[in-house]
């Protein structure tokens, strides 16, 4: 059974910062991994999609990193913003199915 | 492009008292997810369609929970009957096919009294 961890449960930094959010993952054969945002009371967006052939993917401020062999992913965000606080959530596809698992997320905070 | 529409977007009901969640999801969009999220937590996967069949429904609770998938489009999720933990916020997503970028409907918030 797919597990999903992700770590720190909560962030805080200053605006500008650069920071590192952390996601590890129990089976690593995987197909894809997606990172996702959600606001408070919204549904989530999707920031990056990861497939499992790719070391990286690219968007803007953003970069998420996949290592399927030790089965980690992180999302780097760049001269953060007040707009990037958000709960910042990664989801793996894998089994006979490309079964989705999420984890918990990570909160982060950008003060001004 | 339309995005993922759910209604509705809240609701209150008593324990015992059964619920439907409605979900269109983007046209073209083969693949469905129900998902369940409680304060604090990710999203768990209800039940997964492929069109109009189900591919995933391993964490439903059959015994109260339904879905269906009517002609590859539009899904209804119900509750019958309701438990107070049942409290949540059901998500509808779709994607052109499985493991490909997921979209997000905003969700329904359900609250059991």
């Amino acid at each position: 059974k797919q597990e999903v961890t992700q770590i720190p449960a909560a962030l805080s930094v200053p605006e500008g910062e650069n920071l590192v959010l952390n996601c590890s993952f129990t089976d690593s054969a995987i197909y894809n991994l997606q990172w996702f945002r959600q606001d408070p009371g919204k549904g989530l967006t999707s920031l990056l999609l990861i497939q499992s052939s790719q070391r990286e993917q690219t968007s803007g401020r953003l970069n998420a990193s996949l290592d399927k062999s030790s089965g980690r992913s992180t999302l780097y965000i760049a001269a953060s913003q007040p707009g990037d606080s958000a709960t910042y959530l990664c989801a793996v596809y894998s089994g006979g199915y490309q079964k989705v698992t999420f984890g918990i997320g990570t909160k982060l905070q950008v003060i001004p | 492009e339309a995005g993922v529409a759910q209604s509705p977007r809240y609701k209150i009901i008593e324990k015992r008292q059964s619920v439907a969640f409605w979900c269109n999801p983007i046209s073209g969009h083969a693949t469905l997810y129900w998902y369940q999220q409680i304060l604090g937590q990710g999203p768990k996967l209800l039940i997964q369609f492929q069109n109009n069949g189900v591919v995933d429904d391993s964490q439903l609770p059959k015994d109260r929970f339904s879905a269906e998938r009517l002609k590859g489009v539009d899904s209804t999720l119900k509750i019958q009957p309701a438990k107070l933990e049942d409290s949540a916020v059901y998500l509808c997503a779709s994607s052109l096919d499985r493991a490909e970028t997921q979209y997000f409907g905003p969700g329904t918030r359900l609250l059991v009294l």
